[in-house]
Order: C-alpha cells, then sequence, then structure tokens
C-alpha cells in the first residue's frame, strides 16, 4: 500500500498558484519524494523529487518540511493544462532496485 | 528519440487467450515496469527489472510473466486471459533509479 496521504481532490484558478499537499510521516531517512501527474489517460509524467532541500525545475517547486513528515508540490502559474491527478511517492529502494508504488493521488482542476 | 513505446495500444481478448504486450525504449535505460491502472484507481506494480536478465515481482504479479533478455525491450505475457486483466496496462523506464520514469502512452486491453 502506498504510504503517503493525499486530499483526493483540489481546486485552483487558473494563473494562480497550486499548492498540493502530501504526508509521508513514515518515511526514512534515505527515501525520496517523487511527484507525478497523470492528465486525463496518459501516462504518467514525472515532475520532480527531492530528499531534503527544497527542489525547483521548469515544471515545479517542491517545499520539503525541516522533519521530512510532509511536502508541498507547487504550481506557480496553474494553467487549464495542469488539470490532472498528481501523485506524491516515497520511492523504495531496495537492494538496488527501485519500484514505485501510487496511492489515488489529487485530482486537481485548474478553473478559467 | 522515442522513449518508451507500447503495442499494441487497444487490444480485446477472449478469456483464456494469451497474448504478449510489447514494450521498448531506446534511452539504454536499465530499469523498467509494468503496471496495470483499473478505473478510477492509482497505478499498482506487476513485475518490474533493473536489468537484462533480471526480473522480479511487484504487487500484483499473477497471471503474468515477464522476461529481460534485452536491455531495450520488456514484454509483458499473459498466460491465461481472465475478465479481471481489463484494465490499461503502462510500462516505463528509468536511468538506474536516477531521476523519473519515463512512462508509455498504454494498452488499453478488454477480456470479454
Amino acid at each position: 500500500d502506498a504510504k503517503t496521504t493525499q486530499p483526493p481532490s483540489m481546486d485552483c484558478a487558473e494563473g494562480r498558484a497550486a499548492n498540493l499537499p502530501c504526508n509521508h510521516s513514515t518515511i526514512s531517512g534515505n527515501e525520496y519524494v517523487y511527484w507525478y501527474r497523470q492528465i486525463h489517460s496518459q501516462g504518467p509524467q514525472y515532475i520532480i523529487h527531492g530528499l531534503k532541500n527544497n527542489e525547483t525545475n521548469e515544471m515545479a517547486s517542491l517545499i520539503i518540511t525541516e522533519d521530512r513528515k510532509s511536502s508541498t508540490l507547487i504550481l506557480p502559474h496553474a494553467t487549464l493544462r495542469d488539470t490532472a491527478v498528481y501523485y506524491c511517492i516515497e520511492v523504495l529502494t531496495q537492494g538496488g532496485s527501485e519500484k514505485l508504488v501510487f496511492g489515488k493521488g489529487t485530482k486537481l482542476t485548474v478553473n478559467p | 528519440n522515442a522513449g518508451v513505446t507500447q503495442t499494441p495500444k487497444f487490444q480485446v481478448l477472449k478469456t483464456g487467450q494469451s497474448m504478449t504486450l510489447q514494450c521498448a525504449q531506446d534511452m539504454n535505460h536499465e530499469y523498467m515496469s509494468w503496471y496495470r491502472q483499473d478505473p478510477g484507481m492509482g497505478l499498482r506494480l506487476i513485475h518490474y527489472s533493473v536489468g537484462a536478465g533480471i526480473t522480479d515481482q511487484g504487487e500484483v504479479p499473477n497471471g503474468y510473466n515477464v522476461s529481460r533478455s534485452t536491455t531495450e525491450d520488456f514484454p509483458l505475457r499473459l498466460l491465461s486471459a481472465a475478465p479481471s486483466q481489463t484494465s490499461v496496462y503502462f510500462c516505463a523506464s528509468s536511468l538506474r533509479g536516477i531521476g523519473g520514469y519515463t512512462f508509455g502512452s498504454g494498452t488499453r486491453l478488454t477480456v470479454v
């Protein structure tokens, strides 16, 4: 089972920042937090990941709390095309393998 | 650079039939995985591989076989299709777990 907790749905106005929260209270020291999104029925798309420092790329910013028990994905200027299901995932590393365990994610709807 | 290519995009099978879902990547990625996604659900890991000749089971491996004879290809075999295997199947690959996974566009399978 997924070990992260996300709200099932959120709304955001176009042009505003979308802040998507994720709780991962049992995360261990060597586990990363990854974010993916799935637009309609397409394959998931990687957005960003982090260990303990905040991260930013061309798509989003990731803010991780100091105790690493939660994080927030920020889409700074949401557009209609950002409407998607967003998944927060702890990456489990076992002996060199890497498995993604998806939860149900947050359905973000960006409204005009 | 085509990324992750899945074929076919759509397939209808009769109960008891067997078939192979194809997945190929041209990015020289070591890690490859198969997921299934049922309506309204997140993705569940079926099988994964960390390199040619190495495969392992995920959360829902029953009824599926995989092999990894080359780095590029990771086919998923349905041995005897059942209606419970009606789903959308996604293949994904990653460069030794560094950064995110790249997903294919999916195969929509219906078993009648």
